[in-house]
Formats: C-alpha cells, sequence, structure tokens
C-alpha cells in the first residue's frame, strides 16, 4: 500500500520568513495529492490540493510543487504569519475507483515566532 | 450549511469495554471515512463508507467495525478495547471522493 513520509516533524520559523514541508510516496500510481492544516484542538481543514497532471498550483501565500518521476511534493508558504501556526499533514492516493485510501504522513508542527 | 457532526465529543471507557462513535456528513455526502489520530501518528485510515458498504479498510484488527446507514450517517464500534485504542477519532464526509471534510472528533480515553 502507500507510504507517505513527511519531513520537517517539527519547523520554526519567524513571522515573514518563508516555510518549507516535504513529502514523498511510496505508490507510483498516486495521482492526487491535499495538503490539510490542523490548528490545534480544530479539525483538519483542506488547504490546497494538487493532481499529478500538475506539476505546480498556487493560492495567496501558499503554493504546492510535484515531482512525478522522484516521487515528491512540497508545502511552500511564504510571509508566514503567527496564525499559520498549526500542523500540516501531506496525503496521498489513486483519486477514484473502489481502492481509494487517502493516506496521510504523520504531520509537521509549524510555529511561526512573532 | 451544516459540517461533519461527531458525537459523543469524548468519551472514557475501561478496557476490555466496547466503545461507539457517531458521524453525520454534510448533507449530500455519500461517502464517510474513519481515522484514528493517536499522538505522533498522524491520521490513520480506519474505514471508508460509500452508499451503505464498506468499501476499504486499513490495518486495523476486526475489532474495529463500523456500518453506514440509510441517511449516510455512520458509527464506528471499537471491541475489547485495549489501552492503546486511546486517540482522537476523526470521521470525514466527501461527495467527490477526493476532498475530505473532518468533524471535530471523538476523543475516546481507555483506562
Amino acid at each position: 500500500g502507500e507510504n507517505v513520509e513527511q519531513h520537517p516533524s517539527t519547523l520554526s520559523v519567524q513571522e515573514g520568513d518563508s516555510a518549507v514541508i516535504k513529502c514523498t510516496y511510496s505508490d507510483s500510481a498516486s495521482n492526487y495529492f491535499p495538503w490539510y492544516k490542523q490548528e490545534l484542538g480544530k479539525r483538519p481543514q483542506l488547504i490546497i490540493d494538487i493532481r499529478s497532471n500538475v506539476g505546480e498550483k498556487k493560492d495567496q501565500r501558499i503554493a504546492v510543487t510535484l515531482n512525478k518521476t522522484a516521487k515528491h511534493f512540497s508545502l511552500h508558504i511564504t510571509e508566514t504569519q503567527p496564525e499559520d501556526s498549526a500542523v500540516y499533514f501531506c496525503a496521498a492516493s489513486r483519486s477514484g475507483g473502489s481502492n481509494y485510501k487517502l493516506t496521510f504522513g504523520k504531520g509537521t508542527l509549524l510555529t511561526v515566532n512573532p | 450549511e451544516a459540517g461533519v457532526t461527531q458525537s459523543p465529543t469524548h468519551l472514557i471507557k475501561t478496557r476490555g469495554q466496547q466503545a461507539t462513535l457517531r458521524c453525520s456528513p454534510i448533507s449530500g455526502h455519500t461517502s464517510v471515512y474513519w481515522y484514528q489520530q493517536a499522538l505522533g501518528l498522524g491520521l490513520q485510515f480506519l474505514l471508508w463508507y460509500d452508499e451503505g458498504e464498506e468499501r476499504n479498510r486499513g490495518n486495523f484488527p476486526p475489532r474495529f467495525s463500523g456500518r453506514q446507514f440509510p441517511n449516510y450517517s455512520s458509527e464506528l464500534n471499537v471491541n475489547a478495547l485495549e489501552l492503546e485504542d486511546s486517540a482522537l477519532y476523526l470521521c470525514a464526509s466527501s461527495r467527490d471522493g477526493e476532498k475530505l471534510f473532518f468533524g471535530s472528533g471523538t476523543q475516546l480515553s481507555v483506562l
């Protein structure tokens, strides 16, 4: 089955700096890669996703890049703000079909220091 | 539009007992997913229900089971509770099978 590795497990940055979180996946058939943000004591929420036919996607201060050959994808947050502090999870799945299962990485605790 | 709702918020059980957790999906969503979130282990996939059928399950023992009702709500049952079952259990629903919308979870504590 799919295995998703996520690094780093913790990341501390100064407000205004950029943050990068990296993930690798094992199943070459995976074609859907979402990122979820979970603030302390709250539910995970989807912040951005990318499909395998796209190399990069941006939404304001966040962007995701995908390298299918290396089976690697990353989340980039620019101009970080204290409200970006949360646990971020990457995930991978084969979208559609009866075998669908979204596999998550173990998460990255991002702390943005004011 | 109401989000995914889960009950109870907290559940305290003793080892060997059974726990039942409930989930109501967003209206119009037919798929329900259950995840276990234990400290440091991220989100571990438990079960996927769609149109009343179990479609897929993760690497959990058979004492983790569930069902989906005709109104698409779902129950997760955990039998013969063990201490390591203590975790946050998250339910999610989806319309398209991709974007998951999570509930706030049930914190299960096994003493």
